[in-house]
């Protein structure tokens, strides 16, 4: 079953914890891409990586951490430092190469709460 | 200034007409243009892409770009109660940045 697969789809954490959030593709899509989803509001980004072993931090990398040790993972780890983690993770690949090269798509996502 | 600006609705049309949805961009070299479909507590779904001035037909769907206005469009014809959800606007900078809408709530009515 191909596709770009999240987990868990939900976790609670409780205050002063670190979690991670897992992110596996198996489409051998180049760029990887964290984004969080807030009620009400459009996507924001928070890493993002074109190739292993290198990342870029987006609008809202502050208490977040990733890695890219091999091509189909991208694990983003939510820090105690992140003051109100409760959203919805998103996790999005992108090919890079042919007709869809500059599509993004996205994993089933990740619903965070705090408790 | 918001990257990329839609009206956030709700917008409410009967079963069989049509949905416009608009979005605006303010990134003059923004090169690539995104309509994704997100059901409520689900991950956006791509429905349509455009790169070049002009309409995209796809189905019953059809975007619609206009770069010298930063304007790009989706249009839903026949409208569907499946077809409720909400609708994101995304533009692609050069580069690896892409911007999200904050999205459209789209409700058909049967």
């Amino acid at each position: 079953d191909g596709g770009i697969t999240q987990s868990p789809k939900y976790l609670f954490r409780k205050e002063g914890q670190n979690v991670t959030l897992s992110c596996e593709q198996n489409l051998n899509h180049d760029a990887m891409y964290w984004y969080r989803q807030d009620p009400g509001q459009g996507l924001r980004l928070i890493y993002y990586s074109q190739i292993v072993n290198d990342f870029q931090k987006g609008d809202i990398a502050e208490g977040y951490s990733v890695s890219r040790e091999k091509k189909e993972s991208f694990p983003l780890t939510v820090t105690s430092a992140q003051k109100n983690p409760t959203a919805f993770y998103l996790c999005a690949t992108r090919p890079f190469r042919g007709a869809s090269g500059n599509t993004i798509y996205f994993g089933e996502g990740s619903w965070l709460t705090v408790v | 200034q918001k990257e990329v600006e839609q009206n956030s609705g709700p917008l409410s049309v009967p079963e069989g007409a049509i949905a416009s949805l608009n979005c605006t961009y303010s990134d003059r070299v923004s090169q690539s243009f995104f309509w994704y479909r997100q059901y409520s507590g689900k991950s956006p779904e791509l429905i349509m892409s455009i790169y070049s001035n002009g309409d995209k037909e796809d189905g019953r769907f059809t975007a619609q770009l206009n770069k010298a206005s930063q304007y790009v469009s989706l249009l839903i014809r026949d409208s569907q109660p499946s077809d409720s959800a909400t609708y994101l606007c995304a533009v692609n900078v050069a580069g690896n940045q892409f911007y999200f809408g904050t999205g459209t709530s789209l409700t058909v009515i049967p």
